[in-house]
């Protein structure tokens, strides 16, 4: 059984297009997160959502816009893709941090390779 | 955020120990040290945190120096599925959701 999905697994599109990538997770987590992993390999965080609520949103251009319809799932839809968004972008989950202390284990979906010609 | 510093990549034979170091000379004292490791177009993996003593899992082993300013990850013998990207990070304070991941180590293992 797969903890955290993604879809699709590659996507390749033309600028000025917008798309979405799907993530979903069967662990009962209440955090869901959006990365992106450049070329040079660094993996920067974009959004966290917590129980369907935004609770980190770093400098990321609003042509990034996080959807969480319920807790399972948190989307990514990018409107007016531009060269510069080709990069993996990986989901992931983690328990709420109430109540568990001060440590937390993100679990990671495979990733979406998006490339934009 | 307190800054993490590892090398490059490292070289371990199969079978052997493998240990992989971390500087975090600025960490605050309620941050954790933090181990994940992405293995070649996989997402990342975690393996092991810890505060201040040190502390081992099925999958590896964390010491972390006494004045906290650096860490090792051991894994007690490496395989070659081992073969990967390691990354310490330094978890913020105040902020319980929140990593960076730098640029960390790969670790080739070799036959």
């Amino acid at each position: 059984d797969t903890a955290v999905s993604q879809t699709p697994k590659y996507l390749v599109t033309q600028m000025g297009n917008d798309k979405s990538i799907k993530c979903e997770q069967n662990l009962g987590h209440d955090t869901m997160y959006w990365y992106k992993q450049d070329s040079k390999k660094f993996l920067k965080i974009m959004f966290s959502y917590n129980n369907k609520e935004l609770i980190i949103n770093e400098t990321v251009p609003n042509r990034f816009s996080p959807k969480s319809p319920d807790k399972a799932h948190l989307n990514l839809h990018i409107n007016s893709l531009e060269l510069g968004d080709s990069a993996v972008y990986f989901c992931a989950s983690s328990p709420s941090a109430k109540g568990r202390g001060y440590y937390n284990e993100q679990f990671f979906g495979p990733g979406t390779r998006l490339t934009v010609l | 955020d307190a800054k993490t510093t590892q090398p490059t990549s490292m070289d371990c034979a199969e079978g052997r120990a493998a240990n992989l170091p971390c500087n975090h000379s600025t960490i605050s004292g309620n941050e954790y040290v933090y181990w994940y490791r992405q293995i070649h177009s996989q997402g990342p993996q975690y393996i092991i945190h810890g505060l201040k003593n040190n502390e081992t899992n099925e999958m590896a082993s964390l010491i972390i120096t006494e004045d906290r300013k650096s860490s090792t990850l051991i894994l007690p013998h490496a395989t070659l599925r081992d073969t990967a990207v390691y990354y310490c990070i330094v978890r913020p304070q105040y902020n319980f959701n929140k990593f960076y991941f730098g640029s960390g180590t790969k670790l080739n293992v070799k036959p």
